[in-house]
């Protein structure tokens, strides 16, 4: 079984739809980082988080702690937001310099 | 800045060559990764250098060799390609701990054939 377990694998929504994808874990962790990979391949993180919620823009991300699930949510959603979407923690038994990575969310927003 | 610059971006190789992945960040950051990127798995670490001088293996380092060449600098060595190292590499940096953001390069696509 995968410590990060990434849902849905694959979403397509239409323009202007609310978006949520959903990252559980199964091990404590020090931190979560959430990373949006796009078409053309290249990997930009967006966010990270050992607690609570944090906004940027039209992104939230929401962590919860106690049932080791976070969620990364998109407001009004855009075409341009169609990319794969990357869970990555930080697991205590593995140390603090190493990241294991969800399998990814592919988003495709239709116009 | 340039941030995390890798070369080359693209590279067929036979089975059983050699060649060495570039990696180089300006950022002045201590750590330094190296993942493999296969269809449906996640992203996983080969190697990294948690500072200059030091490196350390990850979840899949057989068949590969690192170096920290200097702070600005990590390499990859593929001493003899076999067809399952095919994949796409990316390089990676942040400045030290797990809550820092952790900056990725462009990506290298290998084909070993």
């Amino acid at each position: 079984k995968n410590e990060v377990e990434q849902s849905p694998q694959n979403l397509t929504a239409q323009e202007g739809e609310f978006i949520t994808i959903n990252c559980s874990y199964s091990v404590g962790i020090s931190a979560l980082h959430w990373l949006q990979q796009h078409p053309g391949g290249g990997i930009v993180s967006l966010f990270m988080l050992s607690s609570g919620k944090k906004k940027h823009g039209r992104l939230i991300a929401t962590i919860n702690i106690q049932e080791k699930h976070s969620s990364l949510h998109i407001t009004a959603s855009h075409p341009r937001d169609s990319a794969v979407y990357i869970c990555a923690v930080t697991l205590f038994n593995f140390g603090n310099e190493k990241l294991t990575f969800g399998t990814g969310t592919r988003l495709t927003i239709i116009p | 800045n340039a941030g995390v610059t890798q070369t080359p971006k693209f590279q067929v190789l036979k089975t059983g060559q050699s060649m060495t992945l570039q990696c180089a960040q300006d950022m002045n950051h201590n750590s330094m990764y190296w993942y493999r990127q296969d269809p449906g798995m996640g992203l996983r670490l080969i190697y990294y250098s948690a500072s200059e001088g030091t490196t350390d293996k990850g979840e899949v380092p057989n068949g590969y060799n690192v170096s920290r060449l200097n702070k600005r600098e990590f390499s990859l060595r593929l001493e003899s390609a076999a067809p399952s190292q095919t994949s796409v590499y990316f390089c990676a940096s942040r400045e030290g701990t797990s809550r820092e953001t952790q900056y990725f390069g462009p990506g290298t696509r290998l084909l070993v054939l």
